[in-house]
């Protein structure tokens, strides 16, 4: 199994370009999420949704937009890039259960300049 | 709202020493509590976990054990190999409602020398 694919794995961006991250599983999940890693500070979600047409802000929304219109697919939106958005994008799924294991991709790298 | 402290690192050790990483938590609720382990260059994945009070979680030598009492839950590891270095984070889980969010702490590096 695939399980989580993220891509690309290293972007590099001027500021005001927009991108998307993709992100996809192949576990038939109900909850996936995006966090973004920076020194220091752990992974803080971004936004994560429980359900093909749900989803919701997690810890620190801005400037990223999400949709989930399958199952499979959660790609998150760059609208129009900052330096601040530098830092390493984590996309994850679980089965929506409180003691399952949540399984993450391997991870994006964006470099905003 | 939930958080999770955990010690901050990095932390270094010779190999076969005992390790100890320090979680601690803060929840509204009762919920699962997890170590994950970030190898250089790679995602999060899950070490070992534990659902409820007293349960002891256990993986490659690792073991936390969920103490409501205290709110913890300690990562130990009785002798270290340099293949441990990595990024270990405590994380719980908030059963709340019909969600279910993780909940971070902001990591621990810890380094293995020969």
């Amino acid at each position: 199994n695939a399980g989580v694919t993220q891509t690309p794995k290293f972007q590099v961006l001027k500021t005001g370009q927009s991108m998307t991250l993709q992100c996809a599983q192949d576990m038939n999940h109900e909850y996936m999420s995006w966090y973004r890693q920076d020194p220091g500070m752990g992974l803080r979600l971004i936004h994560y949704s429980v359900g093909a047409g749900i989803t919701d802000q997690g810890e620190v929304p801005n400037g990223y937009n999400v949709s989930r219109s399958t199952t499979e697919d959660f790609p998150l939106r760059l609208l129009s890039a900052a330096p601040s958005q530098t830092s390493v994008y984590f996309c994850a799924s679980h089965s929506g259960r409180g003691n399952t294991e949540a399984f993450f991709g391997q991870g994006t790298r964006l470099t905003v300049v | 709202g939930n958080s999770v402290t955990q010690m901050e690192g990095p932390v270094t050790l010779s190999e076969e020493a005992f390790l100890t990483i320090n979680c601690t938590y803060t929840a509204t609720g009762y919920p699962s509590l997890f170590w994950y382990v970030q190898y250089p260059g790679e995602g999060l994945q899950l070490l070992l976990k534990a659902t409820k009070a007293d349960d002891k979680g256990s993986n490659k030598g690792f073991e936390a054990t969920y103490r409501k009492e205290t709110t913890s839950f300690h990562l130990e590891k009785g002798s270290v190999q340099v293949s441990d270095s990595a990024v270990y984070f405590c994380a719980l889980s908030d059963r709340g409602g019909s969600n279910y969010k993780l909940t971070f702490g902001k990591g621990t590096l810890l380094t293995v020398n020969p």
